[in-house]
């Protein structure tokens, strides 16, 4: 069965400190994968999306950028977090080339003070 | 521009009651819904999903229903239990579109 996995699941980090927040998947080959972020007591927001390996399409401008390194994993960094930064971190995955489930991992909870 | 929204930010019932959670959708090219339950400090879950051809489609106590003529969309579950509080998410896509588009979420508070 198909698995997914993020890390860390919480972390606390000072305003303009560098981000790495890692996402893998197991049981699965050539997964869609896509990062989201949910502001408290919010709908989530997509913020990138992957179709393969070193393929990111960016839905919004902002302060973060997304890599896939490897076919089942998915970062999520910053150079400079802000304070608007802070929020749970989503990563999904799915399959297929038209809308299909996503599936959804624990998430990451950052904090920027 | 597209948006998905739901009419109701917080819904309270009874233990064993049937619940309805609505949703509306704005872009009349969506093809695919779907729902998410979300417990505290969880990832979302998904519960079911319908696509534009149907009307109806039901699962283990729940059951989605999709009109399109009104853009609406509503998750019905039966005998609701305390495991079922939570906050409920609709989302939508369309072909061509790979991601989903979320609403804002509706909270279920079941009473015993």
């Amino acid at each position: 069965s198909q698995t997914i996995h993020q890390w860390p699941a919480t972390l606390v980090q000072p305003v303009g400190s560098p981000l790495s927040l890692e996402c893998t998947v197991e049981g699965t080959s050539n997964p869609n994968l896509y990062w989201y972020r949910q502001a408290a007591g919010r709908g989530l927001q997509l913020l990138f999306y992957s179709v393969g390996i070193g393929q990111i399409s960016s839905e919004v401008p902002q302060n973060l950028s997304a890599s896939r390194p490897q076919d089942r994993q998915f970062i999520l960094s910053s150079k400079k977090l802000l304070l608007s930064d802070s929020g749970f971190y989503l990563c999904a995955w799915s399959l297929g080339t038209v809308q299909e489930t996503q599936y959804f991992g624990p998430g990451t909870r950052l904090l920027v003070l | 521009g597209e948006s998905v929204g739901l009419h109701l930010p917080t819904l309270s019932v009874q233990e064993g009651d049937n619940s309805i959670i609505n949703c509306a959708y704005s872009n009349s090219a969506s093809d695919y819904f779907i729902w998410y339950k979300q417990e505290s400090g969880k990832g979302p879950q998904f519960i079911i999903d319908i696509r534009s051809n149907m009307d109806k489609r039901q699962g283990q106590r729940v059951t989605v229903l999709l009109n399109k003529t009104v853009k609406h969309l509503s998750l019905q579950i039966a005998a609701t239990q305390p495991g079922d509080s939570a906050v409920y998410f609709c989302a939508e896509s369309h072909t061509g579109r790979r991601a989903l588009t979320f609403g804002s979420g509706t909270r279920l508070q079941v009473q015993p």
